[in-house]
């Protein structure tokens, strides 16, 4: 069983498009981390959340704590090819602890 | 910098061998960290160090996985023997006060 659930597993958009990845826990996360890993490569950090409520945005993405601190969601506006990849979310315990989640695999088609 | 630096990048060997897989974190980073990803269970944390300590080896599988770190820049995962079920992608991060951690490219691991 795994600590974060992540949802959808999979998801294969046109250009264009907007989706929404969700990443859910029964656990409190001092803060909540969202990686993106390309074939081949270990992942990327995109962001890093702490405080529940939290808002940030990375160009075209953006990223929600929620209230609780139990999870988290990843909005991607007009996907593009080059968001094609691996998405993993992490949920950090005591600062030190990381526990990633199952991943979505995006597919974003031309 | 050059990144963290894992070696070999891929690797096959046959059940029963010993596996050494190797990783240099980067430069000044005083944490780091092993993982292994399958497509089944995803990216498990295995062990990890803080300033060349192991901290907590609560993920590795069994006793014939083990861990050290000799230095600062310098890190290995041993599996011996080896066994099938080991195949995986194992990957190596390092970080500076447990903030954003960078990841190796890692090792792929078949053991046939």
């Amino acid at each position: 069983t795994q600590l974060l659930e992540q949802s959808p597993q999979f998801l294969s958009i046109q250009e264009g498009e907007n989706l929404t990845v969700y990443c859910n826990s029964s656990s409190v996360f001092s803060s909540l981390q969202w990686y993106r890993q390309e074939p081949g490569e270990g992942p990327v950090l995109l962001v890093t959340v702490v405080t529940g409520g939290e808002v940030k945005k990375l160009k075209r993405l953006t990223f929600q704590f929620g209230d609780a601190r139990k999870d988290s969601s990843l909005h991607i506006t007009a996907a593009q090819p080059g968001d094609t990849g691996l998405y993993l979310c992490a949920g950090v315990y005591n600062f030190n602890k990381f526990y990633f989640g199952s991943g979505t695999k995006l597919n974003v088609k031309p | 910098d050059a990144g963290v630096i894992q070696s070999p990048r891929h690797e096959v060997t046959e059940m029963g061998q010993e596996v050494t897989l190797r990783c240099k974190p980067i430069s000044g980073h005083n944490s780091l960290f092993w993982y292994r990803q399958t497509m089944m269970r995803g990216l498990e944390l295995l062990i990890y160090f803080n300033n060349n300590v192991p901290i907590d080896d609560s993920g590795m599988p069994e006793d014939r996985f083990s861990a050290k770190m000799p230095n600062a820049s310098f890190s290995t995962l041993k599996i011996q023997p080896s066994e099938p079920r080991d195949s995986a992608v194992y990957f190596c991060a390092s970080t500076l006060n447990a903030d954003t951690q960078y990841f190796g490219p890692g090792t792929r691991l078949t053991v046939l």
